[in-house]
């Protein structure tokens, strides 16, 4: 089981560009979450996925969208870069009890 | 509005000490709460789930304890080594599988 995986490990773009993270969830889990970690603080919620949809979402602005595909695997965009939008972006999946997070996605914004 | 804090934000301790993690949150309607450990630029390893029925769970070196209706939770680590440097994070869950996360505890464990 390769667990939760992520792609790509760094990124690096400019401010006003648009970006697209991938998240693959562990092996029989239906339910992907998103969270953003700025340096120093706790993962911030961005939004939930279960069955392709839009389960929940936290207090980011609609520059951050996602996917669910059927195969469960999600994708994050960013569209409209700023500077503060610097961060590792954490995939979450979970299907009963807990979550299991990937490695991360550092994302650097010039 | 769930806040979680973590007491203290950062530790340094000799190894072999025996150390304790607080944790509080506001809101007691919690589904669940896990424990994390997080490496410099890493992802998040989950240590320990306790199920808001339960009150501690137990992994090896590692106890997690739960008080719901006091809105707090411990991590209890034995025996420190060199290895458990990290950040220790805190998070209960909501019945929608949403995580609050605190700012964690930054543990160093001197040789």
């Amino acid at each position: 089981d390769a667990g939760v995986t992520q792609s790509p490990t760094h990124l690096i773009k400019t401010r006003g560009q648009q970006v697209t993270l991938r998240c693959s969830p562990k092996s029989g889990h239906d339910t992907v979450s998103w969270y953003q970690q700025a340096l120093g603080q706790g993962p911030q919620f961005i939004f939930q996925y279960y069955e392709e949809e839009e389960r929940q979402r936290g207090n980011f602005p609609d520059r951050f969208s996602g996917h669910q595909f059927p195969n469960y695997s999600s994708e994050l965009n960013v569209n409209a870069l700023l500077l503060g939008d610097s961060a590792l972006y954490l995939c979450a999946s979970s299907h009963d009890r807990g979550l299991f997070f990937g490695p991360g996605t550092r994302l650097t914004v010039l | 509005k769930q806040e979680v804090t973590q007491i203290p934000a950062a530790l340094s301790v000799p190894e072999g000490e025996n150390l304790v993690l607080n944790c509080s949150f506001t809101d007691s309607a919690i589904y669940n709460l896990q424990w994390f450990r997080q490496d410099p630029g890493k992802g998040l390893t989950s240590l320990l789930l306790i199920q808001s029925s339960q009150r501690e769970q137990t992994s090896g070196r590692l106890n997690a304890s739960l008080d719901k209706s006091s809105g707090r939770s411990t991590l209890y680590i034995a025996a420190s080594q060199p290895g458990d440097s990290a950040t220790y994070l805190c998070a209960p869950m909501d019945s929608s599988y949403k995580l609050i996360f605190g700012s964690g505890t930054r543990l160093l464990v001197r040789p």
